[in-house]
């Protein structure tokens, strides 16, 4: 079964660019779109990257998605850090009919 | 502005049946998709499944095939998810999310405020 593997945490400085990764078990993660998902502490999660790299309305440029065919993986990367982005992150792909959720990422931003 | 409402919570005793809400406030409601997450308590998001409400076509992940059925009334611009039996497993927040257009690009782009179920007897 195809997995989605991301590291169980992170933590960075207001101000500073963190990226989170997410890695595909095999076959290309580059061919289905990975989506990401911010979910704030007691809240249900919010969409902050579609389609590898595309942003909702209202998600701050700070925000932005990539993907890396020759380590088969994706990335979260989030710019000028601010506290409000402590959050849990979580990668989703799709593959064989399945919907993929990666574990998830701990944010820190202390 | 688009608006996915969960029923409340719910609390139930093993072997009990259930049966918990989403409402969509989009219009058309049926032009979308609609998926059911698992969370269980300090776990990760699982994908259940999803429902087209227009014809009620659906896809069950293969870990909750059989586990649980999902529904819709797209006259109420409803879909459900619902357990004949519950377990103690079965505990968790459950969301709805709307899959994001053209469906193959397999997102979910508004998410409901969660419905948590607790089974304990």
């Amino acid at each position: 079964n195809f997995m989605l593997t991301q590291p169980h945490s992170v933590s960075e400085s207001p101000g500073k660019t963190v990226t989170i990764s997410c890695t595909g078990s095999s076959g290309s993660i580059a061919s289905n779109c990975v989506q990401w998902y911010q979910q704030r502490p007691g809240s249900a999660p919010t969409t902050v990257i579609y389609d590898d790299n595309q942003r909702p309305s209202g998600v701050p440029d700070r925000f932005s998605g990539s993907i890396d065919s020759s380590s088969n993986s994706a990335s979260l990367t989030i710019s000028g850090l601010k506290t409000e982005d402590e959050a849990d992150y979580y990668c989703q792909s799709y593959d064989g009919g399945a919907w993929v959720f990666g574990g998830g990422t701990k944010l820190t931003v202390l | 502005e688009v608006q996915l409402v969960q029923s409340g919570a719910e609390v139930k005793k093993p072997g009990e049946s259930l049966k918990i809400s989403c409402k969509g406030s989009e219009h058309p409601f049926t032009n979308y998709w609609i998926g059911w997450v698992r969370q269980m308590p300090g776990r990760g998001l699982e994908w259940m499944g999803i429902i087209f409400p227009g014809d009620s076509d659906t896809r069950y992940s293969p870990s909750f095939q059989g586990q649980v059925t999902i529904s819709a009334d797209k006259s109420i611009s409803t879909t459900y998810l619902q357990w004949s039996s519950l377990m103690a497993s079965d505990t968790a927040i459950y969301y709805c999310a709307r899959v994001g257009l053209p469906l193959w690009k397999y997102y979910f782009d508004y998410w409901g405020q969660g419905t948590l179920v607790t089974v304990s007897s």
